[in-house]
């Protein structure tokens, strides 16, 4: 399996632009997170979807962000309009859910490469 | 609500040294923990984990027990290598079902040959 694909790799952007980050999860995985990572916060969390509908957005920091995943296969994080304090790397992460006593599992997430944001 | 804290770091070793990173937890219920690893240039990759109380995940060389009366989950591992450089997160997980992962801050490691 490629595992979770991520693109582009390296975004570079003025600000006011719009931007648009992609996702294809592991096949057959029915969860997709997307991430922020910066140096001051952290990982954080922005929403998560299962089985293609939105769970919990309550991390997306604001109305510029927005999430879509039209079918199993893939998912978008687009920021419109785009700010400097919007640098960051974003990863997005698929996971399958599966009880603990069937596979031994719990919860394992499976990370993308994260695409690195860079608004001038 | 669930929530993680870990020493913060960065932690500087020379090669073969011991490696303890703490992790303590607060949830409710029973919780999943792990602890990922992310190399430079990386995403996360899971490192190990634990589901349940007294289970000792391990991998690499690394391992972590799962602690329910101190409600802990320390990473110790007894030689590190330069290779180990990297940033390591703790996270817990609810029971029952892949559902979002609360994680700590990570430390960042720099093993020294």
């Amino acid at each position: 399996d490629a595992g979770v694909i991520q693109s582009p790799r390296h975004e570079v952007t003025e600000m006011g632009q719009e931007v648009t980050l992609r996702c294809k999860p592991i096949s057959g995985h029915d969860y997709l997170f997307w991430y922020r990572q910066t140096m001051m916060r952290g990982l954080e969390l922005l929403i998560y979807f299962n089985n293609n509908v939105p769970i919990d957005d309550s991390g997306m920091p604001e109305d510029r962000f927005s999430a879509k995943m039209p079918n199993a296969s893939f998912s978008t994080l687009k920021i419109q309009p785009s700010e400097p304090r919007d640098s960051a790397v974003y990863f997005c992460a698929s996971s399958l859910a599966t009880g603990q006593s069937i596979l031994g599992r719990g919860n394992e997430q499976f990370f993308g490469p994260g695409t690195r944001l860079t608004v001038l | 609500g669930n929530s993680v804290t870990q020493m913060e770091g960065p932690v500087t070793l020379s090669e073969e040294a011991f490696l303890t990173i703490n992790c303590t937890y607060t949830a409710t219920g029973y919780p999943s923990l792990f602890w990922y690893v992310q190399y430079p240039g990386e995403g996360l990759q899971l490192l190990l984990k634990a589901t349940k109380a007294d289970d000792k995940g391990s991998n690499k060389g690394f391992e972590a027990t799962y602690r329910k009366e101190t409600t802990s989950f320390h990473l110790e591992k007894g030689s590190v290598q330069v290779s180990d450089s990297a940033v390591y997160f703790c996270a817990l997980g609810t029971q029952g079902g892949s559902e979002k992962l609360v994680f700590g801050k990570g430390t960042k490691l720099t093993v020294n040959p």
